[in-house]
């Protein structure tokens, strides 16, 4: 099982720009999260989504679209990209939902200039 | 490099001591509480959770006490390895479908 995987890896957008933030799990999981990682803080919760078909709104979810078509994937999307979205992205799986033991995926490093 | 935790709180050990890594949390609502270690350049691992109707909770050389009437939550790490060089995260749950994080304790371990 390959578990949570990201792409891409690394990327630098230009202010205005749009991307998509790949996740893909192969766990079976129903619920997935969106954090992102600013230097020197924790994670915040941008959205999050407890099965295909569902999505929701965590912390700060501004500037940011989501959707879930299949259990599978849950693709991040930045739309405008400013400066302020300069952070590490990171997408987790939750195999029920409130358990606590998130599955992370390695992290996409993303740079707005 | 990994510029996570550039400004985060240090804590310094030698190996083989013990380390203590402490939270504060504000929601008195919430109910279950877990450590995550976040090594550089990877995502957040799973260490330990404790719900709240225990105040002490032990794996495998970490221990996580949970004291409710301050709020705060610690975690014991006996024998501190090289290994253990990381930033440790608590999280906070209550009773909902999402998890909110701490901002985060760099642990250094040196020889």
């Amino acid at each position: 099982n390959a578990g949570v995987t990201q792409t891409p890896k690394f990327h630098i957008l230009k202010i205005g720009q749009s991307m998509t933030l790949q996740c893909t799990q192969d766990m079976n999981h129903n619920y997935m999260y969106w954090y992102r990682q600013d230097p020197g803080m924790g994670l915040k919760l941008i959205y999050y989504s407890v099965g295909a078909g569902i999505t929701d709104k965590g912390e700060v979810p501004n500037g940011y679209n989501v959707s879930r078509s299949t259990t599978e994937d849950f693709p991040l999307r930045l739309e405008l990209a400013a400066p302020s979205q300069t952070s590490v992205y990171f997408c987790a799986t939750d195999p029920a939902g409130g358990t606590g033991e998130l599955f992370f995926g390695e992290g996409s490093r993303l740079t707005v200039l | 490099g990994e510029s996570v935790g550039l400004h985060l709180p240090t804590l310094s050990v030698q190996e083989g001591d013990n380390s203590i890594i402490n939270c504060a949390y504000s929601n008195s609502a919430s109910d279950y509480f877990i450590w995550y270690k976040q090594e550089s350049g990877k995502g957040p691992q799973f260490i330990i959770d404790i719900r709240s109707n225990m105040d002490k909770r032990q794996g495998q050389r970490v221990t996580v006490l949970l004291n409710k009437t301050v709020k705060h939550l610690s975690l014991q790490i006996a024998a501190t390895q090289p290994g253990d060089s990381a930033v440790y995260f608590c999280a906070e749950n209550s009773n909902t479908d999402k998890l909110i994080f701490g901002t985060g304790t760099r642990l250094q371990v040196f020889p």
